[in-house]
């Protein structure tokens, strides 16, 4: 069975500096890779994903992230973090064969501050 | 383009209680996901549909349940309510069944059973 790994709770950053929220999977079988934000009473929206071919994803709001094979990780990455970005961030996997269920991290916390 | 909508978004219940939770998936889609997500145990797959057929099912007692009708609106059940069962259940629609295709989310349904 697929884990996921959020290793970070909460990752508090000033305003305009950059950010990396750390996310490590397990699975045997060949995984797509997610990250979904959440904000306060509001349901997932999707972020990014890496299906395949380039290891470097970019997303909405200006995030990025990493698929590394050798190191199972799908760091999430975002140059310059603004006070919009506080919300709560989920690293998610999916297996092929594995229908549309999503295995998700525990969640890192993001808070940005001025 | 309307997006996933999940009835009720707030709901107390008695324990012992039975609830029944809706979601109407965008227009078109025909695979619905539901999770739950709490504090302790984070986001948890319970099950998903595809053309009013359980595909997949996560590690829940029997007591909940779902189902999906024609037009790929979905329900999902909990019987004989316990406090444990207290979380934001969410709901997934996606356009296919498969690991690749993106899941869009409702805003949720927040249950309390006191």
């Amino acid at each position: 069975a697929q884990s996921v790994t959020q290793l970070d709770s909460q990752v508090p950053v000033f305003e305009e500096a950059p950010v990396e929220l750390r996310c490590n999977y397990s699975s045997s079988v060949s995984v797509y890779l997610f990250w979904y934000v959440q904000y306060p009473n509001q349901g997932l929206q999707l972020l990014l994903k890496y299906l395949s071919g380039s290891t470097l994803v970019k997303g909405i709001n200006g995030f990025e992230a990493e698929f590394n094979k050798s190191q199972t990780s799908f760091h999430l990455r975002k140059p310059s973090v603004h006070i919009s970005d506080t919300a709560e961030y989920f690293c998610a996997v999916s297996e092929t064969g594995g229908g549309n269920k999503l295995t998700f991290g525990t969640g890192t916390q993001l808070k940005v501050e001025l | 383009k309307a997006g996933v909508t999940q009835t009720p978004r707030y709901l107390i219940k008695t324990r012992g209680q039975q609830v029944t939770l809706s979601c109407s998936p965008i227009s078109g889609h025909r695979s619905v996901s539901w999770y739950q997500q709490t504090p302790g145990q984070g986001l948890q797959f319970l099950f998903e549909y595809f053309s009013e057929t359980q595909r997949n099912k996560g590690n829940f007692p029997g007591r909940f349940s779902g189902r999906q009708f024609s037009n790929s609106r979905s329900e999902m059940n909990v019987s004989t309510l316990e406090l444990g069962d207290s979380a934001l259940y969410l709901c997934a629609s996606s356009l296919e069944e498969g690991a690749s295709t993106e899941a869009f989310f409702g805003q949720g349904t927040r249950l309390t059973v006191v």
